[in-house]
């Protein structure tokens, strides 16, 4: 199975709060996870990876937290933002390459009230 | 540092014709892939190329086709247009194994 599963689809979350978004995988030899951020009218934007042997990461606001035996990860906001409001999509690629083909998971809208 | 380019912005064709997109990698990148994503989707894969081979390759008819030049640029075609093709094109650059960067897309409308 290649599919990544990603919820919820939509979130509203007040400024200031945490926003959290979660992923699942099937395929055991998925090793790469990156998140992305995309801006309507724009390309994904790199956030944040993780590899399965840490089981979290953390780069300023932002925290991938990882259990590999659930084969889930999330991505945490904290002190989410305004500016924080775009689409997020959790991916996987396998063979410990990271160029390798993203199955990316089908995006969480997220709006930051201010 | 010029990013990922990707050329034209739009693009308007008709059912049946053909369409060629171009992208150009981020400086010292050698690996491009390309994805389509359907408006409210995630990107799907279509293929990659690497020293001007396509390495992998998604589950798209042959219908999609492309091309590496020796500069690392790439070409995405696309022969016999459906309305189904719609979508956001993304090129994604990469030193070989490395993390992919994505261009800001061409969004094709197939009348």
């Amino acid at each position: 199975q290649q599919q990544v599963k990603q919820s919820p689809q939509s979130l509203i979350v007040q400024k200031g709060g945490i926003s959290i978004i979660n992923c699942a995988y099937e395929n055991t030899a998925f090793d790469y996870f990156p998140w992305y951020q995309q801006f309507p009218g724009k390309g994904p934007a790199l956030l944040i990876a993780i590899r399965p042997d840490v089981s979290e990461k953390k780069e300023g606001r932002f925290t991938i937290s990882f259990n590999k035996s659930a084969k889930q990860f999330s991505l945490h906001i904290m002190d989410s933002q305004p500016g924080d409001s775009a689409t997020y999509f959790c991916a996987a690629s396998s063979d410990d390459n990271a160029g390798n083909m993203l199955t990316f998971g089908g995006g969480t809208r997220l709006m930051v009230k201010p | 540092d010029a990013g990922v380019t990707q050329s034209p912005t739009h693009l308007i064709k008709t059912r049946g014709q053909q369409v060629t997109l171009r992208c150009s990698p981020k400086s010292g990148h050698d690996t491009v892939s390309w994805y389509q994503q359907a408006l409210g989707q995630g990107p799907q894969f279509i293929f990659q190329y690497y020293e001007e081979e396509e390495r992998q390759r998604g589950n798209f008819p042959d219908r999609f086709s492309g091309h590496q030049f020796p500069n690392y640029s790439s070409e995405l075609n696309v022969n016999a247009l459906l309305l189904g093709d719609s979508a956001l094109y993304l090129c994604a650059s990469s030193s070989w194994g490395r993390e992919q960067y994505f261009g800001p897309g061409t969004r094709l409308t197939v009348t």
